[in-house]
């Protein structure tokens, strides 16, 4: 089954509000725990990570928020602008080396409106 | 900064030919290159995990035979779909690591297989 899931295809939040995106996870191996953004037709990019030692990191208006014992992370975005509109992946990493494996979801479409 | 180019962006193949894919790490050194696929169902599959030095790894459901894949240097890799068909469509991606204990991967702009 899928070890990465992300459960809401879509989002939809208007300008200004908060975007909160949702990822649960079953592998306990995993230690390193990532979001991406990406547009259509372009590269997934990341947006911030944080590996399992902390369970909150910030970075502007984006903070991601882990918790390692209910196999959840999630993403939020304060002040979420048009711009934002995009698929946001959430990822998990375990291993290291030349055994790093990074694990995606699905995505969710994430639709800021004016 | 860190970019990689991929290419060809789209391809239009008949089923049972194949297809081959590039990927060109700029601005940095690629350790190890990830291989996946994301299918018309939006699931991201990896396929295989190349580090320089080291054999590329295959995950189950994902061959050497079907999916060859070539890492002779730092900046470079290739994957090959071989044989295509219906089932091998899809958007494929390259991922480059940086450094063998970096987690970021920092992807191409994606290939995408239509199979006819």
């Amino acid at each position: 089954g899928q070890q990465v899931k992300q459960s809401s295809p879509s989002l939809t939040v208007q300008e200004g509000g908060i975007s909160i995106l949702n990822c649960d996870y079953e592998n306990d191996m995993f230690d390193y725990f990532a979001w991406y953004k990406k547009y259509p037709d372009n590269s997934p990019t990341l947006l911030i990570s944080v590996r399992s030692n902390v369970d909150k990191r910030e970075d502007g208006r984006l903070t991601v928020f882990l918790n390692k014992s209910g196999k959840h992370f999630s993403l939020h975005i304060t002040a979420s602008q048009p711009e934002d509109t995009a698929v946001y992946l959430c990822a998990a990493g375990e291993g290291g080396g030349s055994n790093y494996k990074l694990t995606f979801g699905k995505g969710t479409l994430l639709t800021v409106t004016p | 900064g860190a970019l990689v180019y991929q290419y060809p962006r789209r391809t239009i193949c008949k089923s049972g030919t194949s297809m081959r894919m590039e990927c060109q790490a700029v601005g940095f050194q690629a350790t190890s290159v990830a291989w996946y696929r994301q299918s018309p169902q939006k699931t991201f599959e990896l396929i295989a995990l190349s580090t320089v030095n080291s054999a590329i790894k295959y995950e189950q459901n994902f061959t050497q035979e079907k999916f060859p894949i070539s890492h002779p240097n730092l900046s470079f890799s290739s994957m090959t779909v071989l044989n295509a068909y219906l089932e091998d469509r899809g958007l494929y991606l390259c991922g480059a690591r940086d450094t063998p204990s970096g987690n970021t991967l920092y992807f191409g702009e994606g290939s995408r297989l239509i199979v006819v």
